[in-house]
């Protein structure tokens, strides 16, 4: 059973760095083809996507954000870290992480377990 | 980056209509678009995968269909329980791109 949850801060400063920590258990990121995604969400907003790590390290960013984001896994603590530096108040979303199915498998790379997500609020 | 729009944004629907909400590709996506549901506070739940696979757990009455850059997904005969957001995502490439929803409200 694929488990995901977020941890990190609920409120940020203006200027200052958000770095959310996904940690999963029922799969493992050495796997070929699997992935971890970072999705957002502001209060009454559609979903917006972040980034994504693959299991060969391969990192990939939204790029209206590419300048500001950063992934990274630790494969051996089952954890993906996202960093978004200079936040500001529109970064106010609930954020969350979900495991990508590989491509070339039936779920065809869909986000099929998410995690609950953690709401983070921009202010001063 | 691949553009998905949805329609409607949002409906009102009874209790045992049948709803059909659409997504639309700027470009084709292939067999890599996937529809989520999401109630208000939850994560979204991951409904279709590859157009028109049914994700475990998921009741019959969802379905999905589709080729190339147009899809639809439909509830057979809302439930109580379907009252919600729906939105489409695109795995064909990078950036992930998701719809911006369709909100299925009650009449």
């Amino acid at each position: 059973q694929i488990t995901l949850k977020e941890s990190g801060p609920t409120l940020v400063k203006p200027t200052h760095p958000l770095t959310l920590t996904c940690t999963f258990s029922g799969f493992s990121l050495n796997t070929t083809g699997v992935g971890v995604g970072w999705i957002r969400q502001p209060p009454g907003k559609a979903l917006e996507w972040l980034a994504l790590i693959y299991w060969n390290d391969d990192k990939r960013y939204s790029p209206s954000l590419k300048n500001r984001l950063t992934i990274s896994k630790d494969t051996s603590k089952n954890q993906v870290v996202l960093t978004l530096t200079n936040m500001d108040p529109e970064d106010t979303a609930t954020y969350f992480c979900a495991h990508q199915a590989p491509w070339f498998a039936e779920l065809s790379a869909a986000f099929d377990i998410w995690s609950q997500g953690t709401t983070v609020a921009v202010s001063s | 980056d691949i553009q998905m729009t949805q329609s409607p944004s949002s409906l009102s629907a009874s209790v045992g209509d049948r709803v059909t909400l659409t997504c639309r590709a700027s470009e084709t996506v292939d067999k890599y678009l996937s529809w989520f549901q999401q109630k208000p506070g939850r994560a979204p739940n991951l409904l279709i995968y590859g157009i028109s696979g049914l994700h475990s757990g998921v009741p019959s009455r969802f379905s999905a269909s589709g080729s190339g850059t147009d899809f639809t997904l439909t509830i057979s005969s809302l439930q109580p329980e379907d009252f919600a957001t729906y939105y489409c995502l695109q795995s064909y490439s990078l950036p992930r791109t998701f719809g911006q929803g369709t909100k299925v409200e009650i009449k």
